[in-house]
């Protein structure tokens, strides 16, 4: 079973609009973390925002902010005012603090692309 | 210099080359990590080590071969490699690796090398 799903393969959005990247996860550990990555053409993973389990409160970053609705096991990214060079691969993905050992697990990614 | 570097950032290799791949840590974590990104598949994790100790091999065939003779580098030697090999080698860091405690440490990626096998 897939721990992590990203439904949306690609997504458009207007610049200066907000936009959200949908994640969806499943796992029975109580205590992971959710990240988002994005990943530009250039190729480099850069770390965006990340949301423990127990936090009581959306985690914020900046335009970035995470939706996260834990009974749902949803982590949706919200990227507010949308700049051309938000266009590029975003991934979510997660680690299981006590049965998940070493690992991030990655979702499959969303390609956003920002219009002017 | 800060983050993670990554050298070469391209390469082109035959089937019959040996070569390596360096990855570099300037952010003070104890472990690192090899990941392979192929068009079109999630991230696949390859290999983890915690202070220069490898923890992790996610059966990865043996024509990959990492190092890790410090807390700051690592390595990963490739020798007859095949075209499927072909993808971008992203290395990766963390302050600590998640397991028996609660918390879960965020990874920080290199901008990775992207390999062509001829």
């Amino acid at each position: 079973a897939q721990k992590i799903t990203q439904t949306q393969p690609g997504m458009f959005v207007q610049e200066k609009e907000a936009v959200t990247l949908d994640c969806t996860y499943d796992t029975s550990d109580p205590s992971y973390g959710l990240f988002w990555y994005k990943q530009p053409s250039s190729g480099e993973m850069i770390f965006l925002i990340y949301q423990g389990s127990y936090d009581q409160q959306n985690a914020t970053e900046g335009r970035y902010s995470l939706n996260f609705q834990k009974a749902r096991k949803s982590a949706n990214l919200v990227i507010s005012a949308s700049q051309l060079g938000d266009s590029a691969m975003y991934f979510c993905a997660m680690r299981e603090g006590y049965t998940g050992g070493f690992k991030t697990i990655f979702g499959a990614g969303t390609r956003l692309f920002v219009k002017a | 210099e800060t983050g993670v570097t990554q050298t070469p950032r391209h390469l082109v290799m035959g089937m019959t080359n040996k070569k390596s791949l360096k990855c570099e840590q300037h952010l003070g974590h104890n472990a690192m990590y090899w990941y392979k990104q192929s068009a079109k598949k999630p991230l696949e994790l390859m290999f983890v080590y915690s202070l220069e100790e490898r923890v992790e091999n996610n059966s990865v065939p043996s024509r990959f071969s990492p190092e890790c003779p410090n807390s700051s580098h690592l390595f990963l030697h490739l020798h007859t490699l095949q075209p499927e090999d072909s993808a971008l080698y992203l290395c990766a860091s963390s302050q600590g690796i998640t397991g028996q405690s609660s918390v879960v440490y965020e990874q920080y990626f290199g901008p990775g090398t992207r390999l062509t096998v001829t």
